[in-house]
């Protein structure tokens, strides 16, 4: 069964520094899906990023950018000039090509921006 | 187009009563999950549906737990004889199997105690 480890329970950043969340996975497949969600305290879960495993090209989205290394199954998350509103819960999460296309999700890292 | 909607956002309910969620994915989207999450835990997959069809469910659904989406479109999540375990956050998620690279997208989840 995959597997999704976030080592890192909390982290902290001062507002407009750079953070750098981690992620480790375990998968026997060769193409699959990763994401990174955010789930702030409304609790609503919210996709800040995907990666193909086919692409080696790292996925970024504005202040959001990934770094994948496939051989070593980790999957990181930095967030560059952060903003108090990226105070949230961090999820990394796996997703097969096939099948129900669950997600599979790490116990998360709960960000928190001091100003 | 809202997003996935849930219906109730919190319900506070006796043990050993049911208790039933409703989620209304986004328009058109064939593939309805349901998870669940407890305090300081990621989302944990419950089950899923294609169109009307439930077609995987986790070893977490027990018996007390059934799910159903007729039409293919709204989906309910009924719990009997609720425990205090079942005290959690029930999620509900979408996605388009071919379309919009097959992102899932979360609801706001509907919370519940258990007293």
């Amino acid at each position: 069964a995959q597997t999704v480890t976030q080592s890192q329970p909390e982290m902290s950043v001062q507002e407009a520094e750079t953070v750098t969340l981690s992620c480790t996975y375990d998968t026997s497949e060769s193409d699959y899906y990763l994401f990174w969600y955010k789930q702030p305290p409304s609790r609503q879960m919210i996709l800040v990023i995907r990666q193909e495993a086919y692409k080696q090209q790292n996925a970024t989205e504005n202040r959001f950018s990934v770094n994948f290394q496939k051989a070593a199954k980790s999957f990181s998350l930095k967030i560059s000039d952060s903003q108090l509103g990226d105070a949230a819960m961090y999820f990394c999460a796996y997703t097969e090509i096939q099948g129900a296309q669950k997600l599979v999700f790490g116990q998360g890292t709960r960000l928190t921006i001091n100003p | 187009d809202t997003g996935v909607s849930q219906d109730p956002r919190h319900k506070i309910t006796k043990r050993g009563q049911n208790v039933t969620f409703r989620c209304d994915p986004i328009s058109e989207h064939n593939r309805l999950y349901w998870y669940r999450q407890t305090l300081g835990q990621g989302p944990e997959f419950l089950t899923y549906f294609q169109n009307e069809a439930q077609l995987e469910k986790s070893r977490l659904l027990s018996d007390r737990f059934s799910a159903e989406r007729p039409k293919g479109s709204f989906s309910t999540l009924e719990i009997q004889r609720t425990e205090q375990g079942d005290s959690a956050m029930y999620l509900c998620a979408s996605s388009h199997r071919d379309r919009g690279r097959n992102t899932i997208y979360f609801g706001e989840g509907s919370w519940l105690t258990v007293v």
